[in-house]
């Protein structure tokens, strides 16, 4: 079992739709970060959250540090949307893993027009 | 001015042979990465540098060799290339070791072993 799972891992929506996507971890974290990859292949960063809820946009993520769980919001999803998107956390202060991130495999979306 | 860039972005090659991808970033981040995803998507990290030193060195076969020459380059060279080194790479900086700041990618190097 991966220490990041993301759900779910392909996703297909109509224009227009609010989209969730879910990440759950079984590490301590210093931080967790959503990316998100195009099919050209870039990845850009879209979010790093150490608490509580971060919005940018049409985009919405929010952290339960308790539950060690992410979600990652789509509101009024759009074809230019589609991409992967992926879930990473960053170790903790001190020991072999500071400074280091561990991805989820990743979900796949796509939004019809 | 791309803040992250990597070189070559593709690159086939015959088993056997060594190759070098190059990473430059111009943001005057202190450490540098490399990643390596695979067939389905999935990164993991092989390396990371802080202002020269390696600080992360995952299990990672030998042929693999990063190297530093000042904090804004991160070269990564490989040595007898293999068929499962087949693999997109992704070159990568942040302004610290903190797992809390923001990465920024390089756009990626497709790396094809035939």
């Amino acid at each position: 079992k991966n220490e990041v799972e993301q759900s779910p891992q392909n996703l297909t929506a109509q224009e227009g739709e609010f989209i969730t996507i879910n990440c759950s971890y079984s590490v301590g974290i210093s931080a967790l970060h959503w990316l998100q990859q195009h099919p050209g292949g870039g990845i850009v960063s879209l979010f790093m959250l150490s608490s509580g809820k971060k919005k940018h946009g049409r985009l919405i993520a929010t952290i339960n540090i308790q539950e060690k769980h992410s979600s990652l919001h789509i509101t009024a999803s759009h074809p230019r949307d589609s991409a992967v998107y992926i879930c990473a956390v960053g170790g903790g202060s001190g020991g072999t893993s500071y400074g280091k991130l561990t991805f989820g495999q990743g979900t796949i979306l796509t939004v019809h027009p | 001015d791309t803040a992250v860039s990597q070189t070559p972005k593709y690159l086939v090659t015959q088993m056997g042979n060594d190759k070098s991808i190059k990473c430059e970033q111009n943001l005057g981040h202190d450490t540098m990465y490399w990643y390596k995803q695979d067939s389905k998507k999935f990164l993991k990290i092989m390396f990371s540098y802080n202002n020269k030193e390696l600080i992360i060195n995952e299990t990672v076969p030998n042929r693999f060799s990063p190297k530093s020459p000042d904090k804004a380059h991160l070269n990564l060279h490989i040595n007898s290339l293999e068929l499962g080194d087949s693999a997109v790479y992704f070159c990568a900086s942040s302004l610290d070791r903190y797992s809390g700041n923001t990465i920024y990618f390089g756009e990626g190097s497709w790396l094809t072993v035939v």
